[in-house]
């Protein structure tokens, strides 16, 4: 079975412009969840989604959407980057909603310039 | 306020060797507790997941013990392999109203030949 899977690997982009990150679970698994991780503040969470639902979202601002497909792939968009928002994004495929053993895939790492 | 603290920040070691990680959390009430390992430039990989009536987990050599009545957690490796070189992250599944993810910032262990 193919784990997780997140276009692209590695991306570079200007301050105020926006960027698209885009994952697909594994088959099957309904549920994909994203976080954002840096070396100051470790893994946070930013939104569950569920049959094309957002269930769940953490503390970050507006600017950090979603949205899921019914493929269950899903995207995630930035805009009006900011130099803090240079992370490595990961996204987590479960079988199930909120508490599920979750698979994580290599990630996305944002740099903003 | 939900935490969950991990020490030591990093930790190394040489082949062969024992060694344990602790995780201490402040995260009320919680659904799981989960200890991932993560390799550089990866997505973090699942360990073990206990609930909060389990007191041990063993995956291989990695075994992890939790003590819900002092919010304590550690994972012990077993017999060190170079390849244990890794950061390991504690996660603790927050319960309250819609589920958290409240992640520790990490223990970066390193294992010398």
């Amino acid at each position: 079975k193919a784990g997780v899977t997140q276009t692209p690997r590695y991306l570079i982009k200007t301050r105020g412009q926006q960027v698209t990150l885009s994952c697909s679970p594994i088959s099957g698994h309904r549920s994909v969840s994203w976080y954002q991780q840096t070396p100051g503040q470790g893994l946070q969470f930013l939104f569950e989604y569920f049959s094309e639902t957002q269930r769940n979202k953490g503390n970050f601002p507006g600017r950090f959407s979603g949205r899921q497909f019914s493929n269950s792939r899903s995207e995630m968009n930035v805009s009006t980057l900011e130099l803090g928002d240079s992370a490595l994004y990961l996204c987590a495929s479960s079988s199930k909603l909120q508490g599920g053993e979750q698979y994580f895939g290599p990630g996305t790492r944002l740099t903003v310039t | 306020k939900n935490q969950v603290e991990q020490s030591p920040q990093s930790l190394i070691i040489l082949e062969g060797k024992n060694c344990t990680l602790q995780c201490n959390y402040t995260v009320s009430p919680f659904s799981n507790l989960r200890w991932y390992k993560q390799d550089t430039g990866r997505g973090p990989v699942s360990l073990t997941i206990m609930t909060f009536s389990e007191n041990t987990k063993s995956n291989g050599r990695y075994t992890a013990t939790l003590d819900a009545d002092t919010k304590q957690s550690s994972l012990h490796i077993t017999a060190s392999q170079l390849s244990d070189s890794a950061s390991y992250i504690c996660v603790v599944i927050g319960t309250s109203g819609t589920y958290k993810y409240i992640f520790g910032t990490g223990t970066r262990l390193k294992v010398l030949a």
